[in-house]
């Protein structure tokens, strides 16, 4: 299947601070790719579809402009966390989809977790 | 409003034994159907996936079904192994490029 690769995969940061994820996909490419949110036990929440080229698209209730997402390019996608707080800690999670014939099916990074003391 | 549900939680089966995990959604609008595996801290991983104008799916011990008229998809796993155990979830989409909708997970524990 397709790879995505996600950075870093681990990051601790202070209240107040930014912090930027990176999405790849490795050896396809991706006009669309979307970041998500877990929780402990809980589902996976969609916070934006990414656009390549175009702005993102944020699903109710996400602060875009906490959330900033850039989508330089057809394999690259970022997310960043801007002056963080604490109740931001959560695992991150951005997928992306081949397109063409299997574009139905999305691939997923492997996480990042946030904390943010 | 969920869309997609998967009502149990958790599962438990032998090793050996065929494990059926059960997701029921709502949007008739919904297409295409996929099934992900997960470990804790680690990313979704893509098992299996049907599209509506089919009943079922096959891919070695991997079987999904789909009951479009009781809007109910189901997910078989025989037989079933150790390395198995992890959180399932069922999602669905409405076209090319479009976002999942997820189901709140399964979690399969296949003992020995």
């Amino acid at each position: 299947g397709a790879v995505v690769s996600q950075h870093p995969s681990r990051v601790i940061c202070k209240s107040g601070t930014s912090v930027k994820i990176e999405c790849r996909s490795l050896d396809f490419q991706a006009t669309t790719m979307f970041w998500y949110r877990q929780f402990p036990k809980q589902s996976l929440m969609l916070m934006a579809t990414s656009n390549e080229g175009s702005k993102a698209t944020y699903e109710q209730g996400v602060e875009k402009d906490k959330f900033l997402i850039n989508h330089a390019s057809l394999t690259l996608s970022t997310l960043t966390v801007t002056s963080a707080h604490p109740e931001d800690s959560s695992f991150y999670i951005c997928s992306a989809g081949q397109g063409g014939v299997a574009s139905y099916e999305q691939y997923f990074g492997p996480g990042t977790r946030l904390t943010v003391t | 409003d969920q869309q997609v549900k998967q009502n149990s939680p958790s599962l438990s089966v032998q090793e050996g034994r065929i494990s059926i995990l059960n997701c029921d959604y709502t949007n008739s609008m919904f297409d295409y159907f996929l099934w992900y595996k997960k470990y804790p801290a680690e990313g979704p991983t893509f098992l299996i996936s049907i599209s509506s104008i089919k009943d079922k799916n096959e891919d070695g011990r991997f079987t999904v079904f789909l009951n479009k008229s009781a809007k109910h998809l189901s997910l078989h796993i025989v037989p079933s192994q150790p390395g198995d155990s992890a959180v399932y979830f069922c999602a669905a989409n409405t076209g090319t490029a479009s976002k999942l909708t997820f189901g709140t997970g399964t979690r399969l524990q296949v003992t020995l």
